[in-house]
């Protein structure tokens, strides 16, 4: 079974500081994604990355960064978090991204909340 | 830009009902589309998943029809489980267009099974 883990379920942070959110998968998958999900607005994509040290940029990415060191991790980073940065994070990994046959395998999330 | 819709956005029913959720989207140029569950406070689960080229596919008590020349998908629940419980989400992976290798969800439905 694929297994996509992330470092935090539950993270409190203050406004200003830098945030790590952490994304490992065990099934040696090209892609990774990081979406937020908020209540009226569904999954957004903020980033996804299709190799180790490429990224490219989603649908949300203002205020956010990526790293990508190596291929099993992924991580998002919050450069100076804001109060509108509180959501719920999901990470998933897929082995290819243009097939019929491709699905994405998700973490069980990182709920943020920045105070 | 592919848009996706669920509808209904919520749906209660008692136990042992069978029920249908639809989903529409707005480009056909699509590799397949996929249907996961999201119980509270957790991450995706993939239900099913249709190529573009089937027609439809089959888990147990669901099953998923797509109809990509109409933009049309609907889940099939027979006789629902209090355990159905959850959010169920409908996401298309893109073929075309910006969001070519990206998944586009819905907003969900939140279906509730009471005993």
């Amino acid at each position: 079974d694929v297994k996509v883990t992330q470092s935090s379920r539950y993270l409190v942070k203050r406004t200003g500081e830098k945030v790590f959110l952490e994304c490992v998968q065990d099934m040696d998958h090209e892609n990774m994604f990081w979406y937020r999900q908020d209540p009226g607005l569904g999954l957004r994509l903020i980033y996804f990355s299709y190799d180790v040290k490429m990224k490219e940029k989603g649908d949300i990415p203002e205020g956010y960064s990526v790293s990508r060191e190596k291929k099993e991790r992924f991580s998002l980073i919050l450069e100076s978090a804001s109060t509108n940065q509180t959501s719920m994070y999901l990470c998933a990994s897929s082995r290819t991204s243009g097939r019929p046959t491709d699905t994405q395998y998700f973490g069980p999330g990182t709920r943020l909340t920045v105070l | 830009k592919q848009e996706v819709t669920q509808i209904p956005a919520a749906l209660s029913v008692p136990e042992g009902e069978n029920l249908v959720l639809n989903c529409s989207f707005t480009d056909s140029a699509i590799y397949n589309l996929q249907w996961f569950r999201q119980d509270p406070g957790k991450g995706l689960t993939s239900l099913l998943l249709i190529q573009s080229s089937q027609r439809e596919q089959t888990s147990g008590r669901l099953n998923a029809s797509l109809d990509k020349s109409s933009g049309r998908s609907t889940l099939y629940i027979a006789a629902s489980q209090p355990g159905d419980s959850a959010t169920y989400l409908c996401a298309v992976l893109n073929a075309g267009g910006t969001s070519y290798g990206k998944l586009t969800f819905g907003q969900g439905t939140i279906l509730t099974v009471h005993p």
